[in-house]
């Protein structure tokens, strides 16, 4: 079955420093999506990227979409004690989300 | 904001037992599911349903489990006998469409005895 992996893991950033988690799939995805997960709260949806090497740009969140639609990376510039929580890559080749592994992002003030 | 919501936040049960967890999808979404989290752990696919059936499960959604639309607005995740390793946060959510964006409820946290 499809697999979503997601690296890093785990991410400690001082605030300011940039962040970036990269996602990659076993299969082509129709689309790719990321969600935000803040500690003990539920996801939420961030974006959808569906065109190959797509660029979405959300304020200081930079989201891509790999040529090939097995990839994508979000990268936050100068991170804020906002952006804790997990980030979480999701794709639906078919008709249910795969959820990456997620990676968990804690900025240190 | 129309948002999901679901019921009982916190749900505590003796193995064995079953139990039910609601779900009030948004109002005019068509596609409803169910996902579980492992404290620590991943958001995984449970199932989904649309046009009152269900449109794909995984291997976690094994016989044990069951979901229901008893009305027009209430969506029910039915785990029967449970096991210890049920224990976990479930997860309600709705889309308008198919492979578009899905809006998630706060949870359920389900903790077996």
């Amino acid at each position: 079955g499809q697999q979503v992996m997601q690296i890093p893991q785990y991410q400690h950033v001082q605030e300011g420093e940039d962040f970036t988690t990269y996602c990659n799939s076993s299969t082509t995805l129709s689309n790719i999506q990321w969600y935000k997960q803040r500690p003990g709260g539920h996801p939420v949806f961030l974006i959808q990227l569906v065109k190959s090497g797509e660029v979405k740009k959300q304020k200081r969140l930079t989201f891509q979409f790999g040529e090939a639609k097995k990839n994508s990376s979000l990268h936050i510039t100068a991170t804020q004690t906002t952006d804790v929580g997990t980030y979480f890559c999701a794709g639906p080749p078919a008709r249910q989300l795969t959820f990456g592994s997620g990676t968990q992002l804690t900025v240190l003030p | 904001e129309p948002e999901v919501t679901q019921t009982p936040s916190h749900q505590v049960t003796q193995m064995g037992q079953e139990v039910i967890l609601r779900c009030v999808p948004i109002s005019n979404h068509l596609y409803f599911y169910w996902y579980r989290q492992i404290l620590g752990q991943k958001v995984e696919f449970l199932v989904s349903f649309y046009n009152n059936e269900i449109s794909e499960k995984s291997e976690i959604f094994d016989d044990q489990f069951s979901v229901e639309r008893p009305d027009g607005s209430n969506f029910t995740l039915k785990i029967r006998s449970t096991k210890l390793e049920d224990s976990a946060m479930y997860f309600c959510a709705s889309s308008v469409r198919q492979n578009q964006p899905q809006h998630f409820g706060d949870g359920t946290r389900l903790s077996i005895l």
